[in-house]
């Protein structure tokens, strides 16, 4: 069964320093991986995926991943993080050997300080 | 990237009567889409995944003769909360694939309120 873990409510960062959220999967054969961030009341906003290649992606307002199959995990990053990045974010997995629904992790709310 | 449009982002219903939401892929064909609710401070619970032209799958424990999913064309897909009761309240969400690419991309959200 495809999971996605997500071990951290919260994370808090001042601004200007490098952040990082933390995911780690698990499912059948080859997965696509995704980052999502939601604003508050509104759906959510494709950050970027892995599907195969560098194991480094980068995505949207200079936002980066890193895919690590040993570890099972794709953490989000972000090198100088912004105020305006408070949100909350969701890692995603989805399962490329049929069965292919999108699961969610619970969740990681990003705090930065001003 | 492709937009997803969904409405209304707000409702405010009476207990008993029912309720549309209506999500549309905007710039492409969605040839699947999925409705999602979200608790406070929760993640997505996947309820429903349908394709056009067919029934929804719905997920287990959630009704599907209290969730009504039509999705009539390629373009749009509805979400009907009949005979609503205040413990429907939430945040609703949309989203649609053209299966082109693995990603999905999202409605804005409803917010249901039952009273």
């Amino acid at each position: 069964a495809q999971s996605v873990a997500q071990p951290e409510d919260q994370v808090n960062v001042a601004e200007g320093n490098p952040l990082t959220v933390k995911c780690t999967y698990s499912v059948s054969g080859n997965p696509y991986l995704f980052w999502y961030v939601q604003y508050p009341n509104r759906g959510l906003q494709f950050l970027l995926k892995y599907i195969t290649g560098d194991n480094l992606v980068k995505g949207s307002y200079g936002f980066e991943a890193e895919f690590n199959k040993s570890q099972t995990s794709f953490h989000l990053k972000k090198p100088s993080a912004l105020v305006s990045d408070s949100a909350l974010y969701f890692c995603a997995v989805k399962g490329n050997t049929g069965g292919f629904k999108t699961i969610f992790g619970a969740g990681t709310r990003l705090f930065v300080k001003a | 990237g492709a937009v997803v449009s969904q409405h209304p982002s707000r409702v405010i219903c009476k207990s008993g009567t029912s309720v549309k939401i209506e999500c549309r892929s905007l710039d492409f064909q969605a040839t699947t889409m999925f409705w999602y609710r979200q608790f406070p401070k929760q993640s997505l619970m996947l309820m429903a995944t349908s394709n056009e032209g067919s029934k929804a799958t719905y997920e287990q424990g959630v009704e599907k003769d209290k969730f009504l999913i039509n999705h009539a064309s390629l373009t749009l897909s509805t979400l009907t909360v009949t005979s609503a009761h205040p413990e429907d309240s939430s945040f609703y969400i949309c989203s649609a694939t053209d299966n082109r690419a693995p990603e999905a991309f999202f409605g804005q959200g409803t917010r249901l309120t039952v009273v």
